[in-house]
């Protein structure tokens, strides 16, 4: 089975623009789950979406946000980019058809730069 | 705010020795726990996972769960250079919540 697939690999904005990152699942997970990396906060979690409906969120400011698709690809957005939202960004699926124990598995992460 | 925490290290071991990383958790209620590794500029990868308390043993890994005390520990026996990495421990309750990760260094 192919991996997490996210797109962009790499990005660089000014602040004050937008951003809209991209996920593929691995086939079969229909949950996704979006964190942001940061050398100082660490790996915080954004939200999760499963059927395209947003299960869980994060402590996270209203410009976060997402959207799961039909085939279980979910895009994650960012609008007025701040210099904090300099991170990796990394998407997360699991195949929760039977319990919430699945585990999760990696995308390779979407560095954003927010000059 | 449910919290996961581990010593930030680094831990440094030589290589051959056992290098131990602790993990303790605050929600009491939580049932799934997890290692990862993440080498540098790469993304977190799993190593174990663990949901019953006692040992878990997968080839040179042990991950070792005590709900009563709330802690969980990785065990890396035989440490090699390539184990060199930060070590993320993630407890699910709801949503995965991760601790800071423990840098370790495997010296030749």
């Amino acid at each position: 089975k192919a991996g997490v697939t996210q797109t962009p690999r790499y990005l660089i904005k000014t602040r004050g623009q937008q951003v809209t990152l991209s996920c593929s699942p691995i086939s079969g997970h229909r949950s996704v789950s979006w964190y942001q990396q940061t050398p100082g906060q660490g790996l915080q979690f954004l939200f999760e979406y499963f059927s395209e409906t947003q299960r869980n969120k994060g402590n996270f400011p209203g410009r976060f946000s997402g959207r799961q698709f039909s085939n279980s690809r979910s895009e994650m957005n960012v609008s007025t980019l701040e210099l904090g939202d300099s991170a990796l960004y990394l998407c997360a699926s699991r195949d929760t058809r039977t319990s919430i124990r699945e585990t999760q598995y990696f995308g390779p992460g979407t560095r954003l730069l927010v000059l | 705010q449910k919290e996961v925490e581990q010593n930030s290290g680094p831990l440094s071991v030589p290589e051959g020795a056992i290098a131990s990383l602790n993990c303790t958790y605050s929600d009491r209620g939580s049932q799934s726990f997890f290692w990862y590794r993440q080498y540098s500029g790469k993304s977190p990868e799993l190593i174990m996972s663990i949901y019953s308390n006692g040992d878990k043993e997968d080839g040179r890994f042990t991950a070792q769960l005590n709900k009563a005390s709330q802690y969980v520990s990785l065990l890396i026996r035989d440490s090699q250079p390539s184990d060199s990495a930060t070590y993320l421990c993630a407890v699910n309750d709801n949503d995965m919540r991760f601790g800071a990760g423990t840098r370790l260094t495997v010296k030749p």
